[in-house]
């Protein structure tokens, strides 16, 4: 059974912080990560995605692989209210797996 | 900007009973997707489809289920004869070749009593 991971949280932090956001997977296999924010009530939106080992930057956010860990995290700088939401993280190797997601709440 | 849509908006129906959820990707994209939601819990991809073929399913996704392009523009999920446990939000997307981008739309809401 492939698995995704995230810590549920809430994780709360205070406006301008950093927020750190993280994800195991199971299948070694796996070729291409994903970062999605997901509103209450809405649909999924890609923030991110990664192939390659290290660090990928997109504005405020940056994505972390590392394929031997079996780990993918996001950072997100400078937090604002609006990032308020479900972070859900998704690996594919032929199916697309998503985790539970971490619920972020940035504190004003 | 464009955008998938998605009808209807709620589906309730009786155990059963079939269901036809409807989806019109983004006008140039190719590759179509079906992911599920049930309240509280994580996306459950369901299918992948490129040039009128299905290129991936899950294991979710058994004989009950069906997908089609009857036409150009719309994209169909067919549940033959539903499950309570088949109650979930419902979302289709799309994204064009060059890009990793899926665009999801607002979902359907399927509850099934």
């Amino acid at each position: 059974q492939k698995e995704v991971e995230q810590n549920s949280g809430p994780l709360s932090v205070p406006e301008g912080a950093i927020a750190s956001l993280n994800c195991t997977y199971s299948d070694r296999g796996s070729q291409s990560f994903f970062w999605y924010r997901q509103y209450s009530g809405k649909s999924p939106e890609l923030i991110m995605f990664i192939y390659s080992n290290g660090d990928k930057e997109d504005g405020r956010f940056t994505a972390q692989l590392n394929k031997a860990s079996q780990y993918v995290s996001l950072l997100i700088r400078d937090s604002q209210p609006s990032d308020s939401a479900t972070y859900l993280c998704a690996v594919k190797r032929t199916l697309w797996v998503f985790g539970k997601g971490t619920r972020l709440s940035v504190i004003a | 900007e464009p955008e998938v849509t998605q009808t209807p908006s709620h589906q309730v129906t009786q155990m059963g009973q079939e269901v036809i959820l409807r989806c019109v990707p983004i006008s140039n994209h190719l590759y179509f997707y079906w992911y599920r939601q049930i309240l509280g819990q994580k996306v459950e991809f369901l299918v992948s489809f490129y040039n009128n073929e299905i290129s991936e399913k899950s294991e979710i996704f058994d004989d009950q289920f069906s997908v089609e392009r009857p036409d150009g523009s719309n994209f169909t999920l067919k549940i033959r004869s539903t499950k309570l446990e088949d109650s979930a939000m419902y979302f289709c997307a799309s994204k064009d070749r060059t890009q990793e981008t899926q665009y999801f739309g607002p979902g359907t809401r399927l509850l099934v009593l």
